[in-house]
């Protein structure tokens, strides 16, 4: 069975543009994590969808925002990108809510110049 | 809100010896799922062994077992038998169970980084 991809893998832009992410989660999955991850701050849980509503959002402005889709993918879209925004970008799916194990995609880095 | 601390940013261990690292939580909840990921320098996420609170018999994966003591609220991975493979940022992380909607994220400790010397 495939894992969790993420597309696409590295991703340079620059302050002030938007970007989007996108996560396939391993098939029949229906949940789908994100997590940013800086070497200053660790990694943070941003938000996770399940049966395409956010169920849980984690402490980051409104420029981050996120969407799942009915085949369970999701996409995270950050707007008006910041130099701080620089980070690993991880997506982790489960098979249901909240008492799966979340297994992880391998990351998009995102570099903002 | 939970935490969790690793109180060892690094360790090392010569290969085929036994290593063993710390985790810490503190949480108010009695049920909840603690986890022992690795993350080697591909990046990739991947998951060593998950130990469910209300089960006192600790967790089991090959070369790879933990010591969870609930009262102490203590969970560490012993790995056995290191090999260079082994060699990887280790992250320990806490996810409460549904019963506390809107709070079962999973929550990091800040990492412990394993050398495997030759």
């Amino acid at each position: 069975k495939a894992g969790v991809t993420q597309t696409p893998r590295y991703l340079i832009k620059t302050r002030g543009q938007q970007v989007t992410l996108s996560c396939s989660p391993i098939s029949g999955h229906r949940s789908v994590s994100w997590y940013q991850q800086t070497p200053g701050q660790g990694l943070q849980f941003l938000f996770e969808y399940f049966s395409e509503t956010q169920r849980n959002k984690g402490n980051f402005p409104g420029r981050f925002s996120g969407r799942q889709f009915s085949n369970s993918r999701s996409e995270m879209n950050v707007s008006t990108l910041e130099l701080g925004d620089s980070a690993l970008y991880l997506c982790a799916s489960s098979l249901e809510y909240s008492t799966d194990t979340q297994y992880f995609g391998p990351g998009t880095r995102l570099t903002v110049l | 809100a939970q935490t969790v601390t690793q109180s060892q940013p690094e360790m090392s261990v010569q290969e085929a010896e036994t290593v063993t690292l710390s985790c810490t939580y503190d949480t108010s909840e009695s049920d909840y799922y603690l986890f022992w990921y690795k993350q080697p320098p591909s990046r990739q996420m991947i998951l060593v062994i998950r130990q469910e609170a209300y089960k006192q018999q600790n967790a089991t994966e090959n070369r790879f077992s933990v010591n969870f003591q609930k009262a102490a609220k203590s969970f560490s991975l012993k790995i056995s038998d290191s090999q260079l493979g082994d060699a990887a940022m280790y992250f320990c992380a806490y996810r409460s169970v549904g019963s506390n909607f809107g709070n079962e994220k999973l929550t990091f400790g800040t990492g412990t980084r394993l050398t495997i010397i030759p």
